[in-house]
């Protein structure tokens, strides 16, 4: 089955970029996913990529795709203390009726003023 | 537009007591529905999925069942909890059809005594 992971750990300082990454097993996702998950909150979904792209920008959010290497990431340009959280990245296993996600173990992003 | 609710937003129950949490999705019509757990380590686990009236499907075996008694709610509910039942429950929908992507309530903190 699919297998998602993702570093657990990144500091960077207000203003600057921050990078998540995120590696995939399994090429058969039709989407993949960014969500967000503030501290105590359920998780907010920021963006997703058709696996076709190779990247998607909404406003400060980039999201490239590399097919070949299984890999996704999230760039965050102009980094804010709000943006601190955890970012989840996901695949999809749709079969039958349903989509199920399978999240990578989520990246914690801290912002430093 | 959708929303999604879950109750309570936390809860504190002893050893072997009973469970019950709910789920209710308002501005859609037959959603698929999903419960899930995240335990302290952040990774989120899916528990059950619905994607109709009574239709329930297990992604691992546990002490929790869920219910769907109508098109909108979804129950997870345990006769006796255990100690290891503590963690965030969060709930999902997505349309009903194809690779969508789930959105999710703010989720039900359990700690169990």
């Amino acid at each position: 089955g699919e297998d998602v992971e993702q570093s657990l750990f990144l500091s960077v300082r207000e203003g600057d970029s921050s990078v998540i990454n995120c590696t995939y097993t399994d090429s058969s996702s039709t989407y993949l996913y960014w969500y967000k998950q503030e501290p105590g909150a359920g998780l907010q979904l920021l963006t997703y990529i058709f696996s076709n792209m190779d990247m998607k920008q909404d406003q400060r959010l980039t999201v490239l795709l590399n097919k070949k290497d299984k890999h996704l990431s999230l760039r965050i340009a102009d980094t804010q203390t709000g943006d601190s959280a955890i970012y989840f990245c996901a695949g999809s296993n749709y079969g039958g009726a349903t989509n199920k996600l399978i999240f990578g173990t989520g990246t914690l992003l801290a912002v430093q003023p | 537009s959708q929303t999604i609710h879950q109750w309570p937003a936390t809860l504190v129950q002893p050893v072997g007591s009973p469970l019950s949490l709910e789920c209710t999705v308002e501005g859609t019509s037959n959603p698929n529905l999903y419960w899930y757990r995240q335990a302290a380590g952040r990774g989120l686990q899916l528990l059950f999925y619905s994607v109709g009236i009574g239709q329930i499907s297990s992604e691992v075996p546990q002490n929790l069942s869920a219910s769907r008694p109508q098109d909108r709610q979804f129950i997870l509910s345990s006769k006796k909890l255990l100690l290891s039942d503590s963690g965030f429950y969060l709930c999902a929908w997505s349309t009903g059809t194809g690779d969508q992507p789930q959105h999710f309530g703010d989720g039900t903190r359990l700690s169990i005594l």
